[in-house]
């Protein structure tokens, strides 16, 4: 699986869109871009994924650039409850249920 | 609620002692993985069970078991345990062996510390 680089920490403010950046220069052509994120001691939560194309869902937008060597998951409007480590993970969609965590960046949404 | 829960949520263990695990998936999901999440780190991958069989393994040693029943259910064993096994153990579950729809269901974890 392609490896991802994200900075290890950011802040927003309560309200504002969380705009979260991942690098991922190696992904090859079959690879997904996934994002979970895990609040303080609770299991990791599903967000979003995709392809190529952009994707929203009821809690967030992924942006995956044209030539997908990196991506932006968005927090439109970012809450309080919304602190939390966000992952990027990239893989192959065929891989079973198995996740290559890295580091992610950890979101301090401020009142 | 993921609907995916774990026993115990917390216990002590000391070094050289056994551990069982267990985990009860979402209803209806019959694949289940587990994860170890050391302090300050991303889960890491220990194996998946699908059908009973374990069909998937990341870089962990053999005193890491598992099992998984009929109703999917599933246990983690650890033998001869250790300081560094001192984690958050994470399972998962997901319907079918994950064909690209993305979504994991973790439960909360049971944390063990080795002393």
């Amino acid at each position: 699986d392609a490896k991802t680089t994200q900075p290890p920490s950011m802040d927003c403010a309560e309200g504002r869109a969380a705009n979260l950046p991942c690098n991922h220069s190696t992904i090859s052509g079959n690879e997904y871009v996934y994002w979970y994120r895990q609040i303080h001691s609770q299991g990791p939560q599903y967000i979003i994924h995709g392809l190529k194309n952009n994707e929203t869902n009821e809690m967030a937008s992924l942006i995956i650039t044209e030539d997908r060597k990196s991506s932006t998951l968005i927090l439109p409007h970012a809450t309080l409850r919304d602190t939390a480590v966000y992952y990027c993970i990239v893989r192959v969609g065929n891989a079973g249920n198995m996740l290559t965590f890295g580091g992610g960046t950890r979101l301090m949404v401020k009142p | 609620e993921t609907g995916v829960t774990q026993s115990p949520t917390h216990l002590i263990k000391t070094r050289g002692q056994q551990v069982t695990l267990r985990c009860s998936s979402q209803s209806g999901h019959n694949t289940v993985s587990w994860y170890q999440q050391a302090l300050g780190q991303g889960p890491q991958f220990i194996f998946q069970y699908y059908r009973e069989e374990e069909n998937g393994r990341g870089n962990f040693p053999p005193r890491f078991s598992g099992l998984q029943f009929p109703n999917y259910s599933s246990e983690l064993n650890v033998n001869a345990l250790e300081l560094d096994d001192s984690a958050l153990y994470l399972c998962a579950s997901s319907l079918g062996t994950f064909q690209g729809t993305g979504e994991l269901f973790f439960g909360e974890g049971s944390r063990l510390t080795v002393l």
